[in-house]
């Protein structure tokens, strides 16, 4: 049973850079053809894609955030990163990372997400 | 402003029926691109409930299903339970904004 888990700071001042890793367990992150996303939620609102990155390194992110937003991944340590820089308040949110699954590529597995906010 | 559009919210008694719509444009559910569905109950991170239009994940009851046609997509709920009491979003694809998987607003299902 695959499963991920985010990790990072809780807190991150304005203008600085937020920065999270997912370690997935349960399987290989190279094994099949999956992609792994980033999805974020503030409290009280709905889900927001992020991005997501193959484990060639290939990304795609949404074009509202892709100016602010670099993704990396280890397959040596099984983890996928998200890097957004220049935060503000609004970037306050539950950040999740997901596995985007085989064709037609659903979410399929998730992390339990974790908070972060950005306050001084 | 969600590229794909739920009712905020809808509600029902246990045992009924409830469908929740998605609906999008030309560019992602009436393009083709698939719809995904996903349950959210409070505190917890967001279910795959529908894959594909249609699909159950293995472990997901009957009791949900999803259908597709022309711009919208709809999840329906029958024999309606007090534990399916959550919210619902609606996913897919969209050719307009770079590759972006875009997410409907949600809508929160309430059992009477």
């Amino acid at each position: 049973q695959v499963q991920l888990q985010e990790s990072g700071p809780g807190l991150v001042k304005p203008s600085q850079t937020l920065s999270l890793t997912c370690t997935v367990s349960g399987g290989s992150i190279s094994s099949g053809s999956y992609h792994w996303s980033w999805i974020r939620q503030p409290a009280g609102k709905g889900l927001e894609w992020i991005g997501r990155i193959s484990t060639s390194g290939s990304t795609n992110q949404n074009p509202s955030l892709k100016s602010r937003v670099t993704m990396s991944v280890d397959t040596s340590k099984n983890q996928f990163s998200l890097k957004l820089r220049s935060v503000t308040a609004a970037d306050t949110a539950v950040y999740y990372c997901a596995r985007m699954g085989t064709y037609p590529q659903p979410f399929d597995y998730w992390g339990q997400g974790t908070l972060v906010t950005v306050s001084s | 402003q969600s590229v794909l559009t739920q009712p905020p919210s809808v509600s029902g008694a246990p045992g009924q029926r409830v469908t929740i719509s998605c609906t999008g444009s030309s560019s992602n559910i009436g393009a083709g691109y698939d719809v995904h569905w996903y349950q959210q109950l409070p505190g917890t991170a967001p279910k795959l409930l529908i894959y594909g239009n249609t699909n159950r994940p293995s472990g997901v009851p009957e009791r949900f299903s999803g259908s597709k046609s022309g711009t919208s997509a709809s999840l329906a709920i029958t024999g309606l339970q007090a534990e399916d009491e959550a919210d619902y979003y609606c996913q897919s694809y969209d050719s307009s904004l770079s590759g972006s998987r875009v997410f409907g607003g949600g809508t929160k299902l309430t059992v009477l």
